[in-house]
């Protein structure tokens, strides 16, 4: 069964970096696209980054553009994401999720159990 | 701001019937599949709806989805207390290019 598994959350200062990882099991890793999504306490979803099966397009969500980075290694079964530049905003529960089929523009059908990230200082 | 519109809450009594709407525009789900997420407290988000109507293996027939144009719908029948959740509905933006969320819903059984 598809299992998705955040790692790499923790307590950062305002202006620091910080990188996520996401290991990936029960499915062809390489064929389907990924994305991050967060969630910040109490609050709703918001989409973060998407990333082809492939990593040859990459998009993202306008309130992290410039500053975080979606990138994955097919051959480790692995997606990241790199967070540069931390705001207090940015403190929330990261999820990875899986497209549900090989179509990459759809929303996620599987998702991971989150990983929390505070920004704090 | 979300940009898929839903309802703040829903209430219902148990066995009864309740729905939850979702407003987008031509860029979402006027032209892409809707899917709806139920989210428990301190839990992720799982998948209950796919494809505007179709249901994961395990999802109860309970649950049901429909669209129109640029607005969706998630109805429960039967409510039960284990129904007692956030519901968030998503579609891809072609505008934006990435998915977007609906602000959620949470559905009290009274």
């Amino acid at each position: 069964q598809v299992q998705l598994v955040e790692s790499g959350g923790g307590v950062v200062q305002p202006g620091k970096s910080l990188r996520l990882s996401c290991a990936a099991s029960g499915f062809t890793f390489s064929t389907y696209g990924m994305h991050w999504v967060r969630q910040a306490p109490g609050k709703g979803l918001e989409w973060v980054a998407v990333i082809w099966y492939d990593g040859s397009s990459e998009y993202y969500a306008d309130s992290v553009k410039g500053r975080f980075t979606i990138s994955r290694d097919n051959s480790k079964n692995t997606l990241y994401l790199q967070m540069n530049s931390l705001r207090a905003e940015d403190t929330a529960f990261y999820y990875c999720a899986r497209s549900r089929t090989d179509i990459v523009a759809t929303a996620p059908g599987y998702w991971g159990q989150g990983t929390l990230v505070t920004v704090s200082s | 701001q979300s940009i898929l519109t839903q309802p703040p809450s829903v209430s219902g009594t148990p066995g009864q019937w309740v729905t939850i709407s979702c407003s987008g525009s031509s860029s979402n789900i006027g032209i892409n599949s809707v899917t709806w997420y139920l989210q428990l407290p301190g839990a992720a988000p799982k998948l209950l709806i796919y494809n505007n109507s179709e249901r994961p293996s395990g999802v109860p027939g309970r649950f049901s989805g429909s669209k129109s144009d640029t607005s969706a719908s998630l109805a429960i029948s039967g409510l039960q207390s284990a129904d007692e959740a956030y519901y968030y509905c998503a579609a891809w933006d072609d505008s934006l290019i990435g998915v977007v969320f609906g602000g959620g819903t949470k559905v009290t059984v009274l």
